[in-house]
């Protein structure tokens, strides 16, 4: 059991936009940043969003992150095919004084 | 612009070791900031700890203390994970993972990730 929640896994059609939630706690989510991976079948992850809100380069502006409190979100917004992954959320743990990630959301493209 | 190359599958008796390897290429292990992150089968990712030689030795995940250490060899720009008294349910996928700006909290979370090894323990 994660000390990160995430929402249930999402579906949508190309073009609509999803939400994934990741919840925490004042020692994690609420006191450092959050990063957002993805992982498609059968590769690495692939860091899609550090500190909360920032792009690596070669990440899509269609995937964006925010943070209030002790929650995360990540949005894909003009979902495409290829978007069909795991999506996982990080954070450090002031209280285990380790990384956490949630237990991921596997976001669907109908 | 850099890549993290892993050693080769293993297959290992229960109450045996693992040592996998992690090599740096196109560009310097940052500073020798390395995480390891395992996947059991049809499981998400679960962090077995990092070092980051700067400041000080390694630091483990709790679920792994005294069983795992991660070291890092700087001529050969080599970071390494041994994992002692294997059982069943350390069959995953092991992968070793750059902590972007060598940040201690992991702010910039693991920008770059290694192909993975698959550890089989039977």
């Amino acid at each position: 059991q994660s000390v990160l929640t995430q929402s249930p896994s999402p579906s949508g059609t190309p073009g609509q936009t999803v939400t994934i939630s990741c919840s925490g706690s004042s020692s994690n989510i609420g006191a450092n940043a959050v990063n957002w991976y993805q992982q498609v079948p059968g590769a690495a992850p692939r860091l899609l969003i550090s500190g909360a809100t920032q792009r690596p380069s070669g990440v899509p502006d269609r995937f964006s992150g925010s943070k209030s409190g002790t929650s995360a979100s990540l949005a894909i917004s003009g979902l495409q095919s290829e978007d069909e992954a795991d999506y996982y959320c990080a954070a450090w743990d002031d209280n285990l004084n380790g990384y956490v990630f949630g237990a991921g959301t596997k976001v669907t493209v109908l | 612009q850099a890549q993290l190359l892993q050693s080769g599958a293993e297959v290992k008796k229960p109450g045996s070791s693992v040592k996998v390897s992690c090599k740096a290429s196109g560009g310097t292990l940052n500073s020798y900031a390395i995480s390891w992150v395992r996947q059991a089968p049809g499981h998400g990712l679960e962090w077995m700890g990092g070092l980051i030689t700067i400041f000080g030795p390694a630091k483990y995940g709790q679920k792994f203390q005294g069983r795992v250490t991660i070291t890092a060899d700087e001529p050969t720009n080599t970071a390494y994970m041994e994992l002692t008294s294997l059982r069943s349910d350390d069959t995953a996928v092991y992968y070793c993972a750059r902590i972007q700006g060598a940040s201690v909290f992991y702010n910039l979370g693991l920008d770059v990730w290694g192909q993975g090894t698959m550890v089989t323990v039977s």
